[in-house]
């Protein structure tokens, strides 16, 4: 299976407080875990991301929580703040071929 | 980090007609360069990967002869939309890794396609 499975769709949070967006994948192959952040009209950009062998990985306000076991990982958005409104992919690749899938996106919406 | 970048980044066209799309690592060579489609408020959808010196490599349901493909050069892929219709209308991505980071792609800015 190549499905990487995100969610919320979509999510409001307060200035200040903690944005978490989950996803799941089934493909044991795969073995790269990156967090994209995507702006209206734009590429979307590298923003954390995380290998297997690790169980967590943070970066700044950011925060890779990686559960192998269960297959899940898990970005924590600390102190969200107005700018990082934005649609937010979680993606999935294996080192062989580089192809990477995306989850469906969660639309992130930080109220001031 | 390495810079990937898409020209034009918007282009209208009529109906019927060929639209080429070029997407450049620009400092760094790219032997695989990826090509995805994003409708409005959708994910990135993979449509092919391109291969530099052979042919591209289609995920299933695009259409090749839709899709043209040509990786020329190991900093240059070009996709052409053939005979555009409507419905091809999107915002066409490209994307590359860069082999100095392990599985790590860098996006292009994304291209915008209108058919008229």
């Amino acid at each position: 299976q190549q499905q990487v499975k995100q969610s919320p769709q979509s999510l409001i949070v307060q200035k200040g407080g903690i944005s978490i967006i989950n996803c799941a994948y089934e493909n044991t192959a795969f073995d790269y875990f990156p967090w994209y952040q995507q702006f209206p009209g734009k590429g979307p950009a590298l923003l954390i991301a995380i290998r297997p062998d690790v169980s967590e990985k943070k970066e700044g306000r950011f925060t890779i929580s990686f559960n192998k076991s269960a297959k899940q990982f898990s970005l924590h958005i600390m102190d969200s703040q107005p700018g990082d409104s934005a649609t937010y992919f979680c993606a999935a690749s294996d080192g062989g071929g580089f192809k990477t899938i995306f989850g469906a996106g969660t639309r992130l919406f930080v109220k001031a | 980090g390495a810079v990937v970048s898409q020209h034009p980044s918007r282009v209208i066209c009529k109906s019927g007609t060929s639209v080429k799309i070029e997407c450049r690592s620009l400092d760094f060579q790219a032997t695989t360069m990826f090509w995805y489609r994003q409708f409005p408020k959708k994910s990135l959808m993979l449509m092919a990967t391109s291969n530099e010196g052979s042919k591209a490599t289609y995920e299933q349901g695009v259409e090749k002869d839709k899709f043209l493909i040509n990786h020329a050069s190991l900093t240059l892929s070009t996709l052409t939309v053939t005979s555009a219709h409507p419905e091809d209308s999107s915002f066409y991505i490209c994307s590359a890794p860069s082999y100095h980071s392990y599985n790590e792609q860098f996006f292009g800015p994304g291209t915008r396609l209108t058919v008229l």
